[in-house]
């Protein structure tokens, strides 16, 4: 079965610093790998996907994410980071069925200002 | 119309009422999903419905029932639920075909007395 890992619960980052969330899958297959954001109380939003190609994805709000299949990683990058930025952030990886998305555990980004 | 909405925003409800969830998308979608999200967990799926037939039902308890009466609405009728129930209930719509991303709306926060 698949899984996602997400080693980092709370992460806290300076105003205009970089970041990076980690995010480690298993997964059989060829992993189709997402990162969603959500701030509190609200949905999830979708901020970049991987499903082949070019391994280094850009998404929303400046982020970017670069899948290693040799690392089974698929991390989330952003060279500086916004105060708006804070917020849960969700790695996701798909199985063929039905697209049910398997989530990771969640890293909550706090800045200071 | 790029979004799925929700109804109500929040709703408080006692163990012994019925009350339903709303779940609209105009894109064309022809899956929605129903999650269940308890505060600093990830979403847990509950239902897929795809071409209007229900096709995952995650072992949901039966106090819990969907309803897809068209393919652009999705509904959760709920009673004699428990306190711990209480969540925030996301739906979230896809297109067709296996690996696409889901389209989350911002959620009914459910109070359960």
């Amino acid at each position: 079965a698949q899984s996602v890992t997400q080693p980092d619960i709370h992460i806290t980052v300076s105003e205009g610093a970089s970041l990076e969330l980690r995010c480690n899958y298993s997964y059989g297959a060829t992993p189709y790998l997402f990162w969603y954001v959500q701030s509190p109380g609200q949905g999830l939003q979708l901020l970049l996907k991987y499903f082949s190609g070019d391994t280094l994805v850009q998404g929303i709000k400046g982020f970017e994410a670069e899948f290693k299949r040799s690392q089974s990683s698929f991390n989330l990058r952003k060279p500086s980071v916004h105060w708006s930025d804070a917020a849960e952030y969700f790695c996701a990886v798909t199985t063929g069925t039905a697209s049910k998305l398997t989530f990771g555990t969640g890293t909550r980004l706090q800045v200071t200002l | 119309d790029t979004e799925v909405t929700q109804t109500p925003k929040h709703l408080v409800m006692g163990m012994t009422n019925k009350k339903s969830l709303k779940c609209e998308q105009h894109m064309g979608h022809r899956a929605m999903y129903w999650y269940k999200q308890k505060a600093k967990k990830p979403p847990e799926l509950m239902f897929v419905y795809s071409y209007e037939k229900l096709s995952i039902n995650e072992s949901v308890p039966s106090r819990f029932s969907p309803e897809c009466p068209n393919s652009s609405l999705l509904n959760l009728h709920l009673h004699a639920l428990q306190p711990e129930d209480s969540a925030l209930y996301l739906c979230a719509s896809m297109t067709g075909g296996l690996y696409n991303e889901q389209f989350f709306g911002p959620g009914t926060r459910l109070t359960v007395l």
